[in-house]
């Protein structure tokens, strides 16, 4: 079967820095995108990766490693604003975007 | 630019009734999704279309069916609503669709609840 895991909920304090993990199993892989979706808001693009290595955009930064089945999404310099679901999708070897469940990250001041 | 627009915001339906929830998208994409989103769960595709004139099921498409007639609008009706169909409904368009790594946007949601 194809599964995505991510931690449910994290807590994290505003100015510190959080990594978020997905690991996958998927039937094929052709790439894996991070979104953000605020409470009660449409998920949002946040990031593609396709090769493996880290893909840095501005606080936020995105790392796979395809021999592992493994990403992690890296916020820096937190601010309150991105208490929101990060959700992890990896796209299948037929195209099909299988999603994770996303987690809940709390920003404490 | 309105990107993808989707009506009601919310709705409470009876159980047995049908409703139709509507998308439209200007951003003259090829490809349109319906997903359920439940709490705990991940997005579940219900239904998706690669292109005008054609759709296709996804994972839960049980109780719901959809149409394309042109690019802009992809509905999805439930025909006799059940409890277990209570969810937020996100609607979701990407450029091309197919063969393809291809972002998705998604629209603003509808919040369904059937009693």
């Amino acid at each position: 079967g194809q599964n995505i895991d991510q931690p449910t909920e994290m807590t994290a304090t505003e100015g510190a820095i959080v990594q978020i993990n997905c690991t996958y199993q998927t039937s094929g892989f052709n790439g894996l995108f991070w979104y953000q979706q605020h409470a009660g808001e449409a998920p949002t693009f946040l990031s593609y990766n396709v090769l493996d290595g880290l893909e840095e955009k501005g606080r936020f930064s995105s790392f796979l490693s395809r021999s592992k089945g493994y990403s992690y999404l890296l916020l820096k310099e937190l601010q309150m604003k991105d208490s929101a679901s990060y959700l992890c999708a990896v796209i299948s070897a037929d195209y099909q975007l299988i999603w994770g469940a996303g987690t809940k990250l709390i920003i404490k001041p | 630019t309105a990107g993808i627009t989707q009506a009601p915001t919310s709705q409470i339906l009876a159980a047995g009734r049908s409703m139709t929830l509507r998308c439209t998208q200007d951003m003259r994409h090829n490809a349109m999704y319906w997903y359920r989103q439940d709490l705990g769960l991940g997005l579940r595709l219900i239904h998706y279309s690669n292109t005008a004139g054609t759709t296709g099921k996804g994972e839960v498409p049980d109780g719901y069916s959809v149409s394309r007639a042109n690019t802009d609008d992809f509905p999805l009706t439930l025909a006799s609503a059940v409890p277990s169909q209570t969810s937020v409904y996100f609607c979701a368009s990407a450029p091309q669709g197919t063969s393809v790594p291809d972002t998705q946007y998604f629209g603003p949601g509808t919040r369904l609840t059937v009693l």
